[in-house]
């Protein structure tokens, strides 16, 4: 089975600008959750996505915005950058309801955004 | 407020020794599941070993457990006989846990553990 794919891996953007992330989950998952990870700090939550609906939301601005697409994959956008959003986001899907013990949720290595 | 604690930021072990790695944790929830990652210098996240609230043993996988003591609120990661492939960033996480439905279920992490094996 494919694990979760993220891209693109790096990406450089100038304050002000929009940018888009994208995240194919893993082969039969129906999940995606997105984390924002600054440097030096754990993950922080924005969203989840399940039934292409957000579904969960964290402490994050509305110019944070998601898609799902009925093949499960899904979409982060970022409008109006600020340097603040400088971080790796990370994408992370799974299966509902989950049958194992772990809840099976699979990382995928991340976008490293970098606002200028 | 910081469900969360890693008090380590940086640790050291030599090469097939055993370490332990702490973690704190503070929630109002019966039913929480509690995880290790360990995070490469590539970015991923890979899932190390999950304790449920409701497990009654401590949970291990390989040369990772995990000391679970309930009324502490603890959950430290023990990894035996450390390899140099062991280095990298370790994070301690929580989910509440809600079997009716996903919404709203989020991991939360604590800020991270830097492991280093010395040979």
């Amino acid at each position: 089975e494919t694990g979760v794919t993220q891209s693109p891996t790096h990406l450089i953007k100038t304050r002000g600008q929009q940018v888009t992330l994208r995240c194919s989950s893993q082969s039969g998952h129906n999940t995606v959750s997105w984390y924002q990870q600054a440097l030096g700090q754990g993950p922080q939550f924005i969203f989840q996505y399940y039934r292409e609906e957000e579904n969960g939301r964290g402490n994050f601005p509305p110019r944070f915005s998601g898609l799902q697409f009925p093949n499960y994959s899904s979409e982060l956008n970022v409008n109006a950058l600020e340097l603040d959003d400088s971080a790796l986001y990370l994408c992370a899907s799974s299966l509902y309801p989950q049958g194992n013990r772990n809840y099976g949720y699979t990382f995928g290595s991340g976008t490293r955004l970098t606002v200028v | 407020a910081q469900k969360i604690t890693q008090t380590q930021p940086g640790m050291f072990v030599q090469e097939k020794e055993a370490v332990t790695l702490d973690c704190t944790y503070d929630t109002s929830d019966q039913s929480y599941g509690l995880f290790w990652y360990k995070q490469p210098s590539s970015g991923e996240m890979i899932f190390l070993i999950y304790q449920g609230s409701y497990d009654e043993q401590n949970a291990t996988e390989g040369r990772y457990s995990l000391n679970f003591q309930k009324a502490r609120k603890s959950a430290n990661l023990v990894i035996s006989a450390s390899q140099l492939g062991d280095s990298a960033m370790y994070f301690c996480a929580m989910r509440e846990l809600d079997f009716m439905s996903n919404t709203g279920n989020q991991f939360y992490f604590g800020t991270g553990t830097s492991l280093t094996v010395i040979p």
